[in-house]
Parts: C-alpha cells; structure tokens; sequence
C-alpha cells in the first residue's frame, strides 16, 4: 500500500524546544517537499531535496532544518528559532523534480501547536 | 514576485450544476499548473494535471488553460455536497527556487454545493 505517512498527527511544543516531524513515503519518488499552511493561506515552501543527501531552502526557510539521508524519509526539525510555528505541516513527494513539473503528492499533515 | 491568484470565495452553487473556479498567475514562463481538493482539516488531493492549452476532461472535472491570458480554470459539472471543499491552484513558474520541480500555490477558492 504505497503513500506518504507523516508522523504525529498533532504535536504541542513549549517555548524553546526543538521538535521534530517526520515524513516517510514507499513511492520511490526522487523528490520531497515541506510545506506550511497558515488559515486562509496557501502552502508555502520551506525546504525540498530533489535526491538523497542533497536539499534547498524553500521561501521560509528560517527556524527549520531538514535531512535527507534516506530516499524515503525527510523530517523536518522545528527550531526554538521559529517565533511563529503554530500551524499545519505538509509533506509531499514527486517522482523528480527535474524536467517539467510532476504531480505532487501530500501526506496527512501534522498539526503544531505552540503552547 | 511570481504569484498565483484566486478568488476566496466562498462559491456557493446548488446541486447539479456547474461550478466555475478560477486562477490566474504571474509568470508567463510557467509550464504545469494542477489543481488541489482541500476538505477543512485534511490535506490537498490532486484532482487534475494541465500542461497545453486547451481542456482536459475528467469525469466530472475539466481543467482549461490558456497561456495567452494566463489563466486556468477549473469545471465541476453535476456539482454534489461532497464536492464543497477549498480548491487550490499550483502553478510551476519558470526556474522557480533553482529546481523547475517547484510550485507556488494559491489561497484557494472554497466551494459550498447546497443539496
């Protein structure tokens, strides 16, 4: 059963913590994207790795880290630097990210919370 | 500035017709445009994919671009309840972020289909 998990569902972070959020998919794709959603807002790019070991910031780059180890996984870390992390988070994977444009595909999302 | 725009709505049709939404965007280089179902709290489903002017049917749904006037739009013949949803338009501008994978959303158009 091919897709893309995120992992938790919902988190609440206290002032000054680190958290970390996970996103997994088994579609093989080169490519994977982190997203935030604020209400009434589109997505926004934060970070995207077109391969292992490599990635790119994104328009909001600030407060957040990524790592791309494994083909399969991109968790993206929300640092005590981030003055703003309340909001839906939205990973997403494509088959490469080279050529024209390929569909992408979206996770569950989490929820963050800061409390 | 590359942007993507639509209106926020909310669209309210009656069941069985046809809904319209609409998106234009800035780029005139931009070569994939998709378009997002968002029921609240859930993340996006891709619904349809367009790359060449024209329309392109599915089911119920067609997708329209022109780039002349860069816009695309989206049909949603024999509208039903359970097609009231937040409708997001993606767009692929020309060498977006250094990766042509990259796309830039819009704040969506939400749908409200009355029985």
């Amino acid at each position: 059963d091919g897709g893309i998990t995120q992992s938790p569902k919902y988190l609440f972070r206290k002032e000054g913590q680190n958290v970390t959020l996970s996103c997994e998919q088994n579609l093989n794709h080169d490519a994977m994207y982190w997203y935030r959603q604020d209400p009434g807002q589109g997505l926004r790019l934060i970070y995207y790795s077109q391969i292992v070991n490599d990635f790119q910031k994104g328009d909001i780059a600030e407060g957040y880290s990524v790592s791309r180890e494994k083909k399969e996984s991109f968790p993206l870390t929300v640092t005590s630097a981030q003055k703003n992390p309340t909001a839906f988070y939205l990973c997403a994977s494509s088959i490469r990210a080279s050529g024209r444009a390929q569909e992408q595909f979206f996770g569950p999302g989490t929820r963050l919370t800061v409390l | 500035q590359k942007e993507v725009e639509q209106n926020s709505g909310p669209l309210s049709v009656p069941e069985g017709a046809i809904a319209s939404l609409n998106c234009t965007y800035s780029d005139r280089g931009s070569q994939s445009f998709f378009w997002y179902r968002q029921y609240s709290g859930k993340s996006p489903e891709l619904i349809m994919s367009i790359y060449s002017n024209g329309d392109k049917e599915d089911g119920r749904f067609t997708a329209q671009l022109n780039k002349a006037s860069q816009y695309v739009s989206l049909l949603i013949r024999d509208s039903q309840p359970s097609d009231s949803a937040t409708y997001l338009c993606a767009v692929n501008p020309s060498n977006y972020g250094g990766s042509q994978g990259n796309l830039i959303f819009g704040k969506g158009t939400k749908l409200s289909v009355k029985p």
